[in-house]
């Protein structure tokens, strides 16, 4: 299930199950997204990206969606595996703009065997 | 693909000294660079943009004497953080952009762990 942690929300899933973790981004003009990976005492590593023109990207076993309506970014994990344990973090930007990432609260992600 | 690179990855130093740390795009220019700064289980806070050869933009509320950014070449920018006090510990990351067509999204560095005794 979904938790509340002391600052990180926290998923807890089943090996073998999918994932879906959420994010909210918060400027309307943002044209651009990515969702980013962070494992502990690392920096984030890149996993997809998707433009404000487009609803849904595929990648290898992850799939992000985008809703501009109501500002909300997901990220969907096929047959999660341990080593998809980590944070993860959505961050927006307007490409045309100032071209600055800001950062989601970020979710950490348990895989449970 | 597109490497950046961090250095150090964890620093100790004592209350009042100051503490460089290095950010280097390996195998492409990086025109634009960027300092974050994360506190355990939180999320990454822009500190400020560095610019080659130009003034860094720092974020409101980042100190901009208390943080030093230079931006020398289009392969490395440093972050100072000077007389550093025990609330600057904190996990220090950099970023930067090849900003091209293909790819318009960051590539980061793996972090400086700095602790301030």
């Amino acid at each position: 299930g979904e938790s509340v942690g002391l600052h990180l929300p926290t998923l807890s899933v089943q090996e073998g199950d999918n994932s879906i973790i959420n994010c909210a981004y918060s400027n309307s003009a943002s044209d651009y997204f990515i969702w980013y990976k962070q494992e502990s005492g690392k920096g984030p590593q890149f996993i997809i990206d998707i433009r404000s023109n487009m609803d849904k990207r595929q990648g290898q076993r992850v799939t992000v969606l985008l809703n501009k309506t109501v500002k909300h970014l997901s990220l969907q994990i096929a047959a999660t595996q341990p080593g998809d344990s980590a944070v993860y973090f959505c961050a927006e930007t307007t490409i045309s703009g100032t071209y600055k990432y800001i950062f989601g609260t970020g979710t950490r992600l348990k895989v449970l065997a | 693909g597109a490497v950046v690179s961090q250095h150090p990855s964890r620093v100790i130093c004592k209350s009042g000294t100051s503490v460089k740390i290095e950010c280097r795009s390996l195998d492409f220019q990086a025109t634009t660079m960027f300092w974050y700064r994360q506190f355990p289980k939180q999320s990454l806070m822009l500190m400020a943009t560095s610019n080659e050869g130009s003034k860094a933009t720092y974020e409101q509320g980042v100190e901009k004497d208390k943080f030093l950014i230079n931006h020398a070449s289009l392969t490395l920018s440093t972050l100072t953080v000077t007389s550093a006090h025990p609330e600057d510990s904190s996990f220090y990351i950099c970023s930067a952009s090849r900003r091209d067509r293909a790819n318009y999204g960051y590539t980061f560095g793996s972090g400086t762990r700095l602790t301030v005794v």
